[in-house]
């Protein structure tokens, strides 16, 4: 089945540092692509997507590209806030075959940015 | 902006013990979920739907039972609760099937079974 790695568990910043969080996926189809984030106490909120190969979605500083070829959705920020800190979730959804409807979420990658 | 309302905040029960999970939204989406979310596993999808009367079976389905009774309502049931049930448990709503709909997810029910 659809399935989506997010490499680190957690990541620990300074201010102002530059942010990566991996994101590799795995489906039959040509899944949509989405990034949410969960503050604490909190569910889980849309940030960005992205539908197609090559197409970068953004919001807030945070970016990501679709890239078909290598299967991958990174996550990035050029400078990160204490503010950022929260859960990111990296996401596929199913448009076609049996699957429709279903979105599919990878475990998650905790960020501590310290000041 | 969708409002996804959860019902109760938290739940305590014993094992055995028959829970039911309320899942309100206002904005009559089409779509509507339950997930769990463990620390290690992130969010898993239990049950979701497409419509009143209408259930699709998610990854992780055994021990869950959900109903749509309306266009707003979706309920997760706990028949015979277990302590591998103790979770973080959310719902969430879309309105279609195209690429741009974005998932509009309620505060959670925490739920413990002692």
């Amino acid at each position: 089945g659809d399935s989506v790695t997010q490499t680190e568990g957690q990541v620990a910043l300074s201010e102002e540092d530059f942010l990566t969080i991996h994101c590799n996926y795995s489906a039959s189809g040509y899944p949509a692509l989405f990034w949410y984030v969960q503050y604490p106490g909190e569910g889980p909120q849309f940030l960005f997507r992205a539908s197609r190969d090559k197409e970068k979605g953004s919001s807030r500083g945070f970016e990501a590209t679709y890239d078909k070829g290598t299967t991958s959705f990174h996550l990035r920020k050029a400078s990160v806030q204490e503010s950022d800190s929260a859960v990111y979730y990296c996401a596929l959804g199913d448009l076609t075959g049996a699957n429709t409807g279903k979105l599919t979420f990878g475990h998650g990658t905790i960020l501590r940015v310290h000041p | 902006e969708a409002a996804v309302t959860q019902s109760p905040r938290n739940k305590v029960t014993v094992t055995g013990g028959n829970v039911t999970l309320s899942c309100r939204q206002t904005n009559s989406h089409n779509y509507m979920y339950w997930y769990r979310q463990d620390t290690g596993h992130g969010l898993r999808l239990i049950h979701y739907s497409y419509g009143a009367g209408n259930l699709q079976i998610g990854d992780v389905p055994d021990g869950y039972k959900a109903t749509r009774t309306t266009q707003e309502d979706f309920f997760l049931l706990l028949e015979l609760a277990s302590p591998s049930q103790t979770s973080l448990y959310f719902c969430a709503s879309r309105e279609g099937l195209a690429s741009a709909e974005t998932l509009y997810f309620g505060s959670g029910t925490r739920l413990t079974v002692l």
